[in-house]
């Protein structure tokens, strides 16, 4: 089936500083992407929506300026969370959907980057 | 898309079937019906869909009313890898990304 690798699967790094996390479907071309947000014990909540080859829409409320997202290729999406600090700190997801796919079935997400910022 | 309405939690013993609910009375006609579960520290896992007929695959089974407006996910025997939240979520043909409620804490006893 559909696999979507994500990486780093944790990583900790200092306040002020960037991070990226990238998420590339390995045996499918995934037009659009979808990073969301987990904050413990708490739901996953779509930050933005990525399409390959133009501007990432972000949902409201989330800061396109601190969460930049590239989605350059049929199979890579980044996000960078620049200039961190510790209330970024969070489950991060994506999530992505097969170009020539059936909409009407599911998507397959990535494992989920474990950001802590100290 | 239409809301679903989960319990919290629920808990089931090792090797017995859990009988996962989810309501959705606003359910469109358009709308489908899938779960994914979400083991801990990991992504959500795709488990099953459907649309109005039952649908059986190696994880689960769903069962879904005739009026559309509440559904079952169905673990046969459940084991202690199957605990985890269970999401039960309505899109439509055309919608572009899934709307993640809170979901079931599905806990497994041996």
């Amino acid at each position: 089936g559909a696999v979507v690798s994500q990486h780093p699967s944790w990583v900790i790094c200092k306040s002020g500083t960037s991070v990226k996390i990238e998420c590339r479907s390995l045996d499918f071309q995934a037009t659009t992407m979808f990073w969301y947000r987990q904050f413990p014990k708490q739901s996953l909540m779509l930050m933005a929506t990525s399409n390959e080859g133009s501007k990432a829409t972000y949902e409201q409320g989330v800061e396109k300026d601190k969460f930049l997202i590239n989605h350059a290729s049929l199979t890579l999406s980044t996000l960078t969370v620049t200039s961190a600090h510790p209330e970024d700190s969070s489950f991060y997801i994506c999530s992505a959907r097969e170009a020539t796919g059936i909409s009407n079935y599911g998507y397959t997400f990535g494992s989920g980057t474990r950001l802590t910022v100290v | 898309d239409a809301k679903t309405t989960q319990p919290n939690s629920m808990e089931s013993n090792e090797e017995e079937p859990v009988h996962l609910p989810c309501n959705h009375s606003t359910i469109s006609g358009t709308d489908y019906i899938h779960w994914y579960r979400q083991l801990p520290s990991q992504g959500p896992e795709y488990v099953i869909h459907g649309l109005t007929s039952n649908v059986n695959n190696r994880m689960a089974s769903l069962a879904i009313a005739e009026d559309r407006k509440s559904s079952t996910l169905i673990l046969h025997r459940a084991t202690l890898r199957d605990a985890a939240v269970y999401y039960c979520i309505l899109r439509d043909d055309y919608g572009q990304n899934f709307v993640f409620g809170p979901g079931t804490r599905l806990s497994v006893l041996p």
